[in-house]
């Protein structure tokens, strides 16, 4: 089954500090999707990436970047330079097989991120 | 991407009542996914609903107490049943977008008292 693992629950840095969010994922499917979403106070979900499992190059979105690792299940996702805008809570999600698109995703438990002034 | 709009956006409901969410796509769309959010918890899928068949439930979830409709390729409903105060949670309609991933309605936030 799948699964998808988000260890920190809170984390609290001061703008402009640098900041990763980690996710750790299980499938026994050698095709799936990883996603991230940002969910800000208003409560909707923001798409912000997605990654499939043949593609283990890194991106880079302006000051957002991830990297992917599959020999360790890993898709962790960097703020560079936070800003108060970037809190919110941040979900990795994960969908087997299929095209990405016609699958169940499966939610981490959410990192709740905090930027101060 | 798609444009979903989701309605109602909120309610207040008195338990033993039943409440139906609407969600309509500007696009035709193959699979509907419903999802529940529980107050400060993570997304947990409902159901996935296909036109022109039952929807599929997740375990834990059955289809008394959440019935789905999926009359045509731009519109689903969710009902939440014979609701209790556990019920409370934002519910999310959502679609598979390719590239753009999956786009979510707005969410309808529901508390039952």
């Amino acid at each position: 089954a799948q699964k998808v693992t988000q260890a920190q629950t809170e984390i609290s840095v001061v703008e402009k500090e640098d900041v990763t969010l980690d996710c750790v994922y299980e499938t026994r499917d050698t095709t799936y999707y990883l996603f991230w979403y940002k969910q800000p106070p208003s409560g909707e979900l923001v798409f912000l990436i997605r990654r499939n499992s043949f593609d283990e190059q890194n991106e880079i979105s302006g000051r957002y970047s991830w990297n992917f690792q599959k020999s360790t299940s890993s898709f962790n996702f960097t703020i560079t330079a936070s800003q108060v805008v970037d809190s919110a809570v941040y979900f990795c999600a994960l969908s087997e097989g299929g095209t990405g698109a016609n699958s169940k995703l499966t939610f981490g438990k959410g990192i709740t991120l905090s930027v101060r002034p | 991407s798609a444009v979903i709009s989701q309605k109602p956006s909120r309610d207040i409901c008195q338990r033993g009542t039943s409440l139906t969410i609407q969600c309509q796509v500007d696009s035709q769309v193959t699979m509907m996914f419903w999802y529940r959010q529980q107050p400060g918890q993570s997304l947990t899928l409902i159901a996935t609903a296909n036109q022109g068949s039952e929807a599929t439930y997740e375990s834990g979830f059955v289809i008394d107490k959440f019935p789905i409709s999926r009359p045509n390729l731009t519109f689903s409903t969710l009902t939440v049943s014979n609701m209790s105060p556990e019920d409370s949670s934002i519910y999310l309609c959502s679609v598979g977008q390719g590239l753009s991933g999956y786009t979510f309605g707005s969410g309808t936030r529901l508390t039952v008292v």
